[in-house]
């Protein structure tokens, strides 16, 4: 079965600090990869996704992500954060139709 | 262009009790999805739908949980009875099957369960 880890639980930086947040997945064939945001009080929503092509995309918000086949990794990162983009973060792997999901790592940002 | 739908937002209720979760999708989207997801955990899937059929519902307790999409639209999700466990927050998403394997799925606010 797959599995998805993501690497910090919590991550407190201050406004204009640069984020990193790890994501590697076990399952070796063929994936879509996803990352989803849930702001406090909100819905999840989907922050960006790779299909294929290009690894490194872009998504809302500034943030991009880079997918990194030979490490099963698919990082997300912000070079700016803002007080705003304080939420929950989740890595999201696709198999088939099957979505797998990581435990989430929540961000803090402080102003 | 609405979101999808669930009610109730919240829900608390006493073990042994029955619950219903209601779920209306985006408009036009053909594949409906019920996770379950626990404090500090990702969601886990379910129960997968096309249309009226339940496609995956390997994750199903079937002992005690049941779900219906009978007109290819809505969905309700049941649980009976409850049990303390089965407290958690109850998603429901949909994306629109045309794409196959690059559908996107989009998420409603949830069900927050409190099994006391």
């Amino acid at each position: 079965a797959q599995s998805v880890s993501q690497h910090n639980h919590h991550v407190i930086l201050s406004e204009a600090a640069s984020l990193e947040l790890g994501c590697n997945y076990s399952y070796g064939g063929t994936v879509n990869l996803f990352w989803y945001v849930q702001y406090p009080g909100q819905h999840l929503q989907l922050l960006l996704k790779y299909f294929s092509g290009d690894p490194l995309v872009k998504g809302i918000k500034g943030f991009e992500a880079e997918f990194i086949k030979s490490k099963f990794s698919f990082n997300l990162r912000k070079p700016s954060v803002q007080w705003s983009d304080t939420a929950e973060y989740f890595c999201a792997v696709r198999n088939d139709y099957k979505l797998s999901f990581g435990a989430g790592t929540t961000v803090t940002v402080r102003a | 262009e609405a979101g999808v739908v669930q009610s109730p937002r919240y829900k608390i209720i006493e073990k042994k009790q029955p619950v219903a979760f209601w779920c209306n999708p985006i408009s036009g989207h053909n594949t409906l999805y019920w996770y379950r997801q626990n404090l500090g955990q990702g969601p886990e899937l379910l129960i997968r739908y096309e249309n009226e059929e339940a496609v995956d519902d390997s994750q199903l307790p079937k002992d005690r949980f049941s779900a219906e999409r009978l007109k290819g639209v809505d969905s309700t999700l049941k649980i009976q009875p409850a049990e303390l466990g089965d407290s958690a927050v109850y998603l429901c998403a949909s994306s629109s099957g045309i794409s196959g394997r690059t559908d996107t799925q989009y998420f409603g606010p949830g069900t927050r369960l409190t099994v006391l």
